[in-house]
């Protein structure tokens, strides 16, 4: 069974930077898992940040963005801001038209 | 777009339930669509798709032989049967539209529909 693991919070300064990742139980993460980000805030539905990897969706400003790094995907947020505070979702494509959310992490700007 | 479901509610343990979720603003057959749900205080959990084009299904592990993805494209909607509903079921379940076949997109999200499976 695949694991997608997330760090489970994560807190950064206003201004700051911060890097949450996404990775596999076993392995490592690969642009064929074709990795996407969401952002979720209480009580509304997920937004699409990042695609394939690194394609921002629209809309979404370029201090966000997506990357691979090591075994892991990875979303950066420069320059955090207070509205960026929100449940951070990724979801991995693990082949045979199966896909795997991690669990989320919890983002704290203070 | 617009996603728009509809079809929750209240359903006992072992019942039936049909989600429906309209599609406007796209050409809505050549789309993968998909479920995708939420539980009460809990993660995501992508629930199953169907490829636009050729209707290809595909299921998580925890509702293979119970759910089934289904679109009528002359109306324009997306279905799940839910059959042997059980406690673990209980979410907010969320239609999103893909990409065209070849893709691997999560585009635009509807705002959910509740299914509660309690007794």
């Amino acid at each position: 069974q695949t694991v997608v693991t997330q760090e489970p919070s994560f807190s950064v300064s206003p201004g700051g930077t911060v890097t949450l990742t996404c990775g596999l139980s076993s392995g490592s993460v690969s642009t064929a898992h074709h990795p996407i980000w969401f952002q979720q805030t209480p009580g509304q539905p997920p937004r699409t940040l990042i695609y394939d990897t690194e394609i921002r969706s629209s809309g979404v400003p370029d201090r966000l963005s997506g990357s691979i790094l090591g075994p892991k995907a990875a979303l950066t947020i420069t320059g955090a801001q207070a509205h960026d505070e929100s449940d951070y979702y990724c979801v991995l494509f693990v082949g045979r038209g199966i896909w795997v959310f991690g669990g989320g992490t919890k983002l704290t700007v203070l | 777009v617009q996603l728009l479901e509809s079809g929750g509610g209240l359903v006992q343990p072992g019942g039936s339930l049909r989600l429906s979720c309209a599609a406007s603003g796209f050409s809505f057959g050549l789309y993968t669509m998909r479920w995708v749900r939420q539980a009460p205080e809990k993660g995501l959990e992508w629930v199953s798709s169907i490829r636009g084009g050729d209707t290809t299904t595909h299921y998580a592990d925890s509702v293979r032989g119970r759910f089934t993805i289904s679109r009528d494209t002359s109306k324009n909607t997306l279905f799940l049967q839910m059959d042997s509903l059980r406690g673990e079921d209980t979410a907010v379940y969320y239609c999103v539209k893909g990409g065209v076949p070849g893709t691997y997109y999560f585009d635009n999200w509807g705002q959910g529909t509740l299914v509660t499976v309690s007794s």
